[in-house]
């Protein structure tokens, strides 16, 4: 079993509507959690960190944690062509040190 | 701020040869430093988790003698791919943890380097 589990996609989403990607892990002792997004060719880029339970909001982005069912997600809003990108989830365990384990990450597509 | 770069950015060589990929934290100090590998169409794999002034923590399966990570400094980490191999060829990728900004240390990463072995 994989610890950090995505959808791999693609996801379709048309252009002004809502993403919603999810993020499932099995260690109920992760205490971090990461959404990265990288675009073809290129390194990944860091857009949201979340580390409690609830909403965390950054712009059009909306990152949601729910430690008890071990789940994180990430809602885009308002969705642009320039979206169109592998969104990430990475965790992070504390007796891992520092150490992320990444998801296999969604591919987003945004049709305008 | 956090801004992590790589050196080079792409690399061709000759079987047999070692390449040599430098990462740097530009304004921040790094004390640790990671080292990924990304296959195409595959999800980052962490190959070893370089600390300052001491040896690197390679994951299983990676072959330390093969992928030397020298960290001289706070702000540099080197990654030397020996005796390369066609199946070496690959995206690798450095991410820093900075230390000091916030409690969770957030990583960032650099912009990659892409080589291939012919």
């Amino acid at each position: 079993q994989k610890e950090v589990e995505q959808n791999s996609g693609p996801l379709s989403v048309p252009e002004g509507a809502i993403a919603s990607l999810n993020c499932t892990y099995s260690d109920r002792g992760s205490q971090s959690f990461f959404w990265y997004r990288q675009y073809s060719g290129k390194s990944p880029e860091l857009i949201m960190s979340i580390y409690s339970n609830g909403d965390k909001e950054d712009g059009r982005f909306t990152a949601q944690l729910n430690k008890a069912s071990q789940y994180v997600s990430l809602l885009i809003r308002d969705s642009q062509p320039s979206d169109s990108a592998t969104y990430l989830c990475a965790v992070k365990h504390k007796a891992a040190g520092n150490k992320l384990t990444f998801g296999g990450g969604t591919r987003v597509l945004v049709k305008p | 701020g956090a801004v992590v770069s790589q050196h080079p950015s792409w690399v061709i060589c000759k079987s047999g040869t070692s390449v040599k990929i430098e990462c740097r934290s530009l304004d921040f100090q790094a004390t640790t430093m990671f080292w990924y590998r990304q296959f195409p169409k595959q999800s980052l794999m962490l190959m070893a988790t370089s600390n300052e002034g001491s040896k690197a923590t390679y994951e299983q399966g990676v072959e330390k003698d093969k992928f030397l990570i020298n960290h001289a400094s706070l702000t540099l980490s080197t990654l030397t791919v020996t005796s390369a191999h066609p199946e070496d060829s690959s995206f690798y990728i450095c991410s820093a943890k900075s230390s000091g900004r916030g409690s969770y240390n957030e990583q960032f990463f650099g912009p990659g380097t892409r080589l291939t072995v012919l």
